[in-house]
């Protein structure tokens, strides 16, 4: 089955304790992406990758870092989480960047 | 700055209906528009996407126009059902950086 895995789900941890969420597809997807989502505000990209090795920054990348080592997994990292960083996050994939996107269920980050 | 926006936020139908979800942008230099669908505690699902070049796209049920003059967006659903209830997104890609709209919420009435 075609899909985006994301780990954990849900998460709660509190201010400079680093952590990781995995995000991995088994479609092959050259393009990857990381989405915060927050009410009022939507839907908002932090980081993408076009590629293996290739990251961009979207439109809030402050206090994230990606990496893309190997082009099924595309982790988002915070090196030192704030409580401003409390939101929803979805990792998506597509066959490229003008390919409709396949999303991840979500990872519920809470920092305390 | 740059951005997509949206009409309405909330739009109630009856069931059977067809429904208009309208979506409004302002760079011009997009190179694709794409409509998803969000349903509670679950991640957002392609619907349709539209190139810059086209005005017009039919899926299954579904149907995008681009108004490129007026810069303007639309998703027609025929035969509104329960099961579209969700929030509907637009969003604009330029060179793999994608901007979404804040959404619209879809009711359906049986």
């Amino acid at each position: 089955e075609a899909q985006v895995t994301q780990n954990p789900r849900y998460l709660i941890t509190v201010t400079g304790k680093k952590l990781t969420v995995t995000c991995s597809q088994n479609m092959n997807h050259e393009y990857m992406s990381w989405y915060r989502q927050d009410p009022g505000l939507g839907l908002r990209q932090i980081y993408y990758s076009m590629n293996v090795e290739v990251t961009d920054k979207g439109d809030v990348p402050e206090g994230y870092k990606v990496s893309r080592k190997e082009k099924r997994n595309f982790p988002l990292i915070l090196e030192s989480p704030s409580p401003n960083q409390t939101s929803l996050y979805f990792c998506a994939s597509s066959s490229g960047p003008l390919g409709g996107q396949y999303f991840g269920p979500g990872t519920r980050l809470t920092v305390t | 700055g740059e951005s997509v926006g949206l009409h309405l936020p909330t739009l109630s139908v009856q069931e059977g209906d067809n429904s208009i979800i309208n979506c409004a942008y302002s760079n011009s230099a997009s190179d694709y528009f794409i409509w998803y669908k969000q349903e509670s505690g679950k991640g957002p699902q392609f619907i349709i996407d539209i190139r810059s070049n086209m005005d017009k796209r039919q899926g299954q049920r579904v149907t995008v126009l681009l108004n490129k003059t007026v810069k303007h967006l639309s998703l027609q659903i025929a035969a509104t059902q329960p099961g579209d209830s969700a929030v509907y997104f637009c969003a604009e890609k330029k060179n793999g950086k994608l901007t979404f709209g804040q959404g619209t919420i879809l009711t359906v009435h049986p």
